[in-house]
């Protein structure tokens, strides 16, 4: 079957460095994405990796190893408005995303 | 309107009763999809199409229809809703089949 793994909960505090990992298992590989989605709303996109190595944007990296069916979200200097659930999914052989049950980070002051 | 539009944004409805749920984007975006959310669980597509006039079966497809009549909208249907389709469902769509979805702001359905 078809799995991503990532952590329920991290806690981290304001101003500092938070790395969120998504390990996955599908059949075929055609790309990982990372998505932000607050309570209550819905997912936004934070970021696409379809080769090996890290892709920076801002505050946000995302790095993937597909040898090792890997990927971590990077989040630097982590503000309040950081809090959110932190979606990783992945575009198997059919080209349908399947998504992991998310990664809920709380930032304290 | 900009993006995408769902409606409604909440409701209750009886077990048994048809429910429309309603989608419309104006991005132009070919691919339309439909998921749902629960506690605990990651998203789970339930139906999708790649363009209109064609429609797929996602994971989780029992309960739930479809049809794709044009472009800009994407209504999934309970034919006669059940307490186990209460959830969050979010509407989404992408330029192409392989690309960035953008999501609705999802519609709260409770099924008593």
């Amino acid at each position: 079957g078809q799995n991503i793994d990532q952590p329920t909960e991290m806690t981290a505090t304001e101003g500092a460095i938070v790395q969120i990992n998504c390990t996955y298992q599908t059949s075929g590989f055609n790309g990982l994405f990372w998505y932000q989605q607050h309570a209550g709303e819905a997912p936004t996109f934070l970021s696409y990796n379809v080769l090996d190595g890290l892709e920076e944007k801002g505050r946000f990296s995302s790095f993937l190893s597909r040898s090792k069916g890997y990927s971590y979200l990077l989040l630097k200097e982590l503000q309040m408005k950081d809090s959110a659930s932190y979606l990783c999914a992945v575009l198997d052989s059919n080209y349908q995303l399947i998504w992991g049950a998310g990664t809920k980070l709380i930032i304290k002051p | 309107i900009a993006g995408i539009t769902q409606a409604p944004t909440s409701q209750i409805l009886a077990a048994g009763r048809r429910m429309t749920l309603r989608c419309t984007q104006d991005m132009r975006h070919n691919a339309m999809y439909w998921y749902r959310q629960d506690l605990g669980l990651g998203l789970r597509l339930i139906h999708y199409s790649n363009t209109a006039g064609t429609t797929g079966k996602g994971e989780v497809p029992d309960g739930y229809s479809v049809s794709r009549a044009n472009t800009d909208d994407f209504p999934l249907t309970l034919a006669s809703a059940v307490p186990s389709q209460t959830s969050v469902y979010f509407c989404a769509s992408s330029d192409f089949d392989m690309g960035e979805q953008f999501f609705g702001p999802g519609t709260r359905l409770t099924v008593l």
